[in-house]
Parts: structure tokens; sequence; C-alpha cells
């Protein structure tokens, strides 16, 4: 069974501050993605990575896909109140695009 | 345009009964998703169609859970003899083909008493 591991679960910070989200795998996946959710939402596709190496970057997020292409992380700089919401990665597992995710972070920014 | 849509939006139901979920695609998507997230879980695959067919099926738990998708568009989730386990929101999504970017419905919550 393939695993994706994020951390942290959980992630309470004020408003300005920096923080990244870890998502980790002993498997190798052909392209990996974050998503972002809200509640009573189904989650929205924020980016994709597919070459090992690559750097992404989208407003105040930036998305790096590892060496190997078994992790990933996802940096935000700054962030805000409107940044709050469910984060989750989601490795791409084959061409039909059968998505593995994560267990998610919990994201909470306080103004 | 219109998005993905589920229906119901909330669905309760007693153990032992059973429960059919509708997915309606993107009009014009030909690849569609089924997953499951419990809460405080990211979501789970269940399975996905190609047109009409299966594509993979390798998700679904047990044989009490099945879908349809007859002509291609809407899909249906149909769970028999359902547990308290069962408890979660059904996730849809469609993709223009397969591997393509998957667009979510907003889900159905389904809950088990």
């Amino acid at each position: 069974t393939q695993l994706l591991e994020q951390s942290p679960q959980f992630l309470s910070i004020q408003e300005g501050e920096n923080l990244t989200v870890y998502c980790n795998s002993s498997s190798v996946f052909s392209s990996l993605q974050w998503y972002r959710q809200e509640p009573g939402e189904g989650p929205v596709l924020l980016v994709t990575v597919v070459t090992g190496g690559e750097v992404k970057k989208l407003k105040r997020l930036t998305f790096q896909f590892g060496d190997a292409r078994k992790d990933s992380s996802l940096h935000i700089t700054a962030a805000q109140p409107g940044d709050t919401g469910l984060y989750l990665c989601a490795g791409v597992y084959n061409q039909g695009g059968k998505l593995i995710f994560g267990q998610g972070t919990e994201l909470s920014v306080k103004p | 345009g219109a998005g993905v849509s589920q229906t119901p939006s909330n669905k309760v139901t007693e153990k032992g009964k059973y429960v059919e979920l509708r997915c309606d695609p993107i009009s014009g998507h030909t690849a569609l998703y089924w997953y499951r997230q419990s809460l405080g879980q990211g979501p789970e695959f269940l399975i996905y169609f190609q047109g009409t067919g299966a594509a993979d099926d390798s998700g679904l738990p047990n044989d009490r859970f099945f879908a349809v998708r007859p002509e291609g568009s809407v899909s249906t989730l149909k769970i028999q003899r359902t547990e308290r386990g069962d408890s979660a929101v059904y996730l849809c999504a469609s993709s223009l083909g397969l591997g393509g970017e998957q667009y979510f419905g907003p889900g159905t919550r389904l809950t088990v008493t």
C-alpha cells in the first residue's frame, strides 16, 4: 500500500508568519499535487509538480518536489487569515489519474 | 459553467439500509472518480471510470459497494447493508480525460446511525 505522510497535522500561527508543510513517501510517484480544501467543499488543485527537484511558485506559496520524487514541501510566506484551510498532498499513481492523498494539514492563521 | 454536483448533500440512514449517492460530472468530462473522506483524514480512492466502464475499482472496500455510470455521464455509488463505519463524506471528481486535472464536487455527507 502506498502511503503519503504529511506533517504537521495541525498548525496554528499568527498572520505574517512563515510555515512549511511536508509530504513524504517511500514510493516514487509520476507526479505530486497539492490541494486546498475548505469546510463543506471538495479539494481544489493548487499545483502539480512533475520533475525531481522542481520548484513552483504561486504568489506567496512555494512548492518543491524532491530530487527522488518521493517527497514534497509547501512553504507559505507571510501567511494571511485567508490561507486558513486543509492542505492536502496527493501522489498521482498512474496515467489513469488515481490519486493517493496524505492525511492533510489543518492550517489556522489568526489575525 | 457548472461544476461537479453531488446529491444529496447530506444523507442520514440506519444501519443495514441501502443508499445511493449521485454524481453529475462537468459536461464533456469522460473520466469520473469516487473518493471517501473520513473525519480528519485525506480522501481515499474508491473507483474511477473512463466512459461507461470502471477502469480501476481497487479502492472499493468490499462487495457492499458498487458504482455505475451507464451512459458515460452521471454516476451512482451504491452501498448495501450500510454499517456505521461507512459514515464519511463521499467525494466525486471528474476530468476531461484520464490523468487530467480533477475537479471535485462538494461531496455527500453520509451518516449511518
